[in-house]
């Protein structure tokens, strides 16, 4: 089983500020098959990027994802204030798909 | 627009079983894989089983093997998750997500429901 560890686990930083969210695979993800989410409170996940690096449908600009090895990084260039939420990545690569603990976003 | 819509959850004692069923509409149900992902009260996500478009194939976590069972009805845009011999920490929210693909169950999820709560109790 492929683990996903993200850190940090809290970022506190202020509206406007740029956010760096890591995920480190504890092995190789095949085909680089992961995904970041967004959640916030009583709602469901949303898919944000897949692939690593690909945008899904209507997502800003402001979210990027990249990859170096088995390090996964999520970047928000800008945060606005819909933005302070949790962050999951989560690997479909191999079974089982797992999912990281999550990096929340909160305010500063 | 694509809409997801779980039902079934509700109170149940340790050793009992639950039927969640999820319906969908805004996209054709019968060529995507579905899956069950669940969330424990504050905590993450955790991926519980997966079924491909024609239900030929199921997949599971090894924590609910052999008590879950899923199963789709891709004529009613139905998917279904069978729980037996449930335990507490099988409480949780429960999310039917849908696959980017068809086949197979590896696959990021792009559509979520809101989820139905289960929880497991005497």
């Amino acid at each position: 089983e492929i683990v996903l560890t993200q850190s940090p686990g809290t970022l506190s930083l202020s509206p406007g500020e740029r956010a760096t969210l890591s995920c480190r695979a504890s092995q190789s993800v095949s085909s680089n098959f992961l995904a970041w989410y967004q959640q916030k409170p009583g709602q469901a996940p949303r898919l944000l990027i897949y692939g690593a690096s690909s945008r899904a449908t209507g997502i800003s600009d402001r979210f990027s994802g990249s990859v170096s090895g088995t390090d996964f990084t999520l970047t928000i260039s800008r945060l606005e204030p819909e933005d302070f939420a949790v962050y999951y990545c989560h690997q479909y690569g191999s079974s089982p798909l797992t999912f990281g603990g999550g990096t929340k976003v909160e305010i500063k | 627009e694509v809409q997801l819509l779980e039902s079934g959850g509700g109170l149940v004692q340790p050793g009992g079983s639950l039927r969640l069923s999820c319906t969908v509409s805004g996209f054709t149900f019968s060529t995507y894989a579905m899956s069950w992902v669940r969330q424990a009260p504050g905590k993450g996500l955790e991926w519980v089983s997966a079924i491909g478009d024609s239900g030929g194939r199921t997949y599971y976590a090894d924590s609910v093997r052999g008590r879950f069972s899923i199963s789709r009805d891709n004529s009613k845009n139905t998917l279904h998750l069978q729980m037996n011999s449930l335990r507490a920490d099988d409480t949780a929210v429960y999310f039917c997500a849908k696959g980017a693909y068809g086949s197979g169950h590896s696959s990021y999820f792009d559509y979520w429901g809101q989820g139905t709560l289960v929880t497991v109790s005497s």
